[in-house]
């Protein structure tokens, strides 16, 4: 079955202590891109990756890092969390130019952090 | 900087009716307008609207991309309580890929029985 796995998906932390959320699809997609979604403010890009070894900033990346070793991975890295980055994050992934594109983006589940 | 506008943003309606959901976007360089569903997970994708498929329609589901005036709808016909999500518009600038995708704020629908 066709899926991105996204976790934990819960997790509460404190502030300052550093998590990994971690992020794998079976499609063997080139894409792979990380939102945060937060009430009023809809899905907003952190990072993306365009293939591995391939990332960039999206429009909200202060605060996280992210890496690309593999195709089928993308963690979204909080090195020193804050109560700010409490949020519902969505690990997604889209074949590339070169695959059969459709146009659709997969989701994973979602993972629910908070930052106390 | 490109701008993704969804209205309304709530909208409450009886079974049975028809509802229209409004996007209209801002953007640089237009590739692809696309619609998702997100009920209380991970949103689904419904249709891709570029210059050369301006019109989709799924069962109840249809929409339609003006590409002069800047708009896209999204259509639910007879509808139902399973249709309550909210739906997400979205443009991305290098024809669905994820680098480029920029979502709106999102239509909270509500069905009631």
């Amino acid at each position: 079955e066709a899926q991105v796995t996204q976790n934990p998906r819960y997790l509460i932390t404190v502030t300052g202590k550093k998590l990994t959320v971690t992020c794998s699809q079976n499609m063997n997609h080139e894409y792979m891109s990380w939102y945060r979604q937060d009430p009023g403010l809809g899905l907003r890009q952190i990072y993306y990756s365009m293939n591995v070894e391939v990332t960039d900033k999206g429009d909200v990346p202060e605060g996280y890092k992210v890496s690309r070793k593999e195709k089928r991975n993308f963690p979204l890295i909080l090195e020193s969390p804050s109560p700010n980055q409490t949020s519902l994050y969505f690990c997604a992934s889209m074949a590339g130019p070169g695959q059969t594109n459709t146009g659709e983006l997969f989701f994973g589940e979602g993972s629910r952090l908070t930052v106390l | 900087e490109d701008k993704v506008v969804q209205s309304p943003l709530s909208l409450v309606v009886h079974e049975g009716d028809t509802v229209t959901l409004n996007c209209s976007y801002e953007v640089t360089n237009f590739r692809s307008l696309l619609w998702y569903k997100q009920e209380k997970k991970a949103p689904t994708f419904l249709f891709m609207l570029t210059s050369s498929g301006i019109e989709k329609k799924s069962g109840r589901l249809s929409s339609i991309l003006d590409k002069k005036e800047l708009f896209s709808i999204l259509n639910i016909t007879a509808t139902q309580t399973g249709d309550s999500a909210v739906y997400l518009c979205a443009h991305s600038n290098s024809g669905g890929g994820a680098d480029g995708l920029t979502f709106g704020k999102g239509t909270h629908l509500i069905i009631q029985p």
